[in-house]
């Protein structure tokens, strides 16, 4: 089987853009987490999603925002970009039957100038 | 929230075993413990996951005392390659699994560095 992929692998933006990031688990899995990761706060819950529904949600501002399609297949959204949002964003998906999370994707780099 | 404590930086040699502990004290019934294992640019990769008393598959060993309140993973023979940082993952169980559907708190990570 195919593993996570996220695309793209790595963006630049500047302050103030938004930003789209994308996941496609592995094929069968229905759940699906966001986590971000940076030297500082090291790896952060962002939401979770399982069947289309988000199920769970970190501490995050409202400018963090996901979803999920009918496939499994997951967004999620930064708006208003601000430097503090640089950091490696890493997808999980796993079955659904336990806890989320168990297989990772490489991550997509952002950098916010 | 069950929020876990590691130690930020472990040494060894190659060929010892490592132990890894990770303290959760506000662990819930239904919190299960999970362990990652983590490269420079790459995501995390599943190691081992328990609920109590002890787990063992062909990667590492994984101790949980009665009370649940701290883990241990146990990485038997280490070899260069196990340089990594490794998480402690504490959180609910699906919903099916009647898991309290908290927010997941992975550790700080600790930073083992095998030598040979």
């Amino acid at each position: 089987k195919a593993g996570v992929t996220q695309t793209p692998r790595y963006l630049i933006k500047t302050r103030g853009q938004q930003v789209t990031l994308s996941c496609s688990p592995i094929s069968g899995h229905r759940s699906v987490s966001w986590y971000q990761q940076t030297p500082g706060q090291g790896l952060q819950f962002l939401f979770e999603y399982f069947s289309e529904t988000q199920r769970n949600k970190g501490n995050f501002p409202g400018r963090f925002s996901g979803r999920q399609f009918s496939n499994s297949r997951s967004e999620m959204n930064v708006s208003t970009l601000e430097l503090g949002d640089s950091a490696l964003y890493l997808c999980a998906s796993s079955l659904g039957l336990e806890i989320p999370g168990q297989f990772f994707g490489p991550g997509t780099r952002l950098t916010v100038l | 929230l069950a929020k876990t404590t590691q130690p930020i930086s472990m040494d060894s040699y190659e060929g010892q075993e490592v132990n890894i502990t990770c303290s959760h004290n506000n662990i819930a019934t239904n919190d299960y413990i999970t362990w990652y294992q983590q490269f420079p640019s790459q995501g995390p990769r599943f190691i081992i996951q328990g609920y109590k008393t002890k787990v063992t598959n062909e990667v590492a060993s994984l101790f949980i005392p009665a009370d649940r309140k701290s883990s241990t993973l146990s990485l038997p023979r280490v070899s260069l390659s196990d340089t990594a940082v490794y998480y402690c993952l504490v959180g609910a169980a699906a919903l099916n699994y009647g898991g309290s559907q908290g927010n997941l708190i992975f550790g700080k990570g600790t930073k083992l560095s095998v030598k040979p």
